[in-house]
């Protein structure tokens, strides 16, 4: 019974170049949330979707940023031509039918940008 | 602006001992209210909640209560393993149409000595 997996759990790159973050939620979820942890803060809301769908993307940067949750496959988070202030902990969380359910984490992705 | 104040970056108690931690928030619209843990390399795990229409929920050696008046909440866990050595965040959610979004605080570092 697999819980929320992520990967990779480690990611380096060098400035300018693209992050790919992936999130497979547990078996049955259909929403899909990422969480943005910087160091020394909480973990803060970025995106929610459903399948195929952004329900809620007011947490991401506007730029450089996107989201999505194909009808197959992992939940993908993008970022495109990464900045150092973008090195942080991407935390993943899963829940089932309806959005006020428990929400489970992932184990994250630290990105640390050069 | 931070929605959600966990004051003690750290706390330290003895196994056996209780262990108080505490949560003030600002926002009124917030209805529902989480403790997750978090140990090292792991994701955040649910631990406990409530709702702003009771006080006090309590399960097993966790026990929540919530102050709406003073806008504040406290995590008590008595008596205190060592296994409970984490990072335990405050978290609450919105009422209304946005309730996906969790807001956490920034932790609190528990550590329980033998």
């Amino acid at each position: 019974n697999a819980g929320v997996m992520q990967n990779p759990r480690h990611l380096v790159r060098r400035r300018g170049q693209e992050a790919r973050l992936r999130c497979s939620p547990m078996k049955g979820h259909s929403h899909v949330y990422w969480y943005r942890q910087l160091p020394e803060e909480g973990l803060k809301f970025m995106v929610y979707l459903q399948k195929e769908n952004i329900i809620d993307e007011s947490g991401m940067p506007k730029e450089r940023f996107s989201a999505e949750f194909p009808k197959e496959g992992p939940s993908i988070l993008r970022i495109q031509q990464v900045v150092r202030g973008d090195s942080a902990a991407y935390f993943c969380a899963s829940s089932s039918g309806t959005n006020t359910d428990t929400q489970y984490f992932g184990p994250g992705t630290r990105l640390t940008v050069l | 602006d931070q929605q959600v104040k966990q004051n003690s970056p750290s706390l330290s108690v003895q196994e056996g001992r209780i262990s108080i931690l505490n949560c003030d928030y600002t926002n009124s619209m917030f209805d529902y209210f989480l403790w997750y843990k978090k140990y090292p390399a792991e994701g955040p795990t649910f631990l406990i909640s409530i709702s702003s229409i009771k006080d006090k929920n309590e399960d097993g050696r966790f026990t929540v209560f919530l102050n709406k008046s003073a806008k504040h909440l406290s995590l008590h866990i008595v008596p205190s393993q060592p296994g409970d050595s984490a990072v335990y965040f405050c978290v609450s959610r919105n009422s209304g149409g946005s309730n996906y979004k969790l807001t956490f605080g920034k932790g609190t570092l528990l550590t329980v000595n033998p």
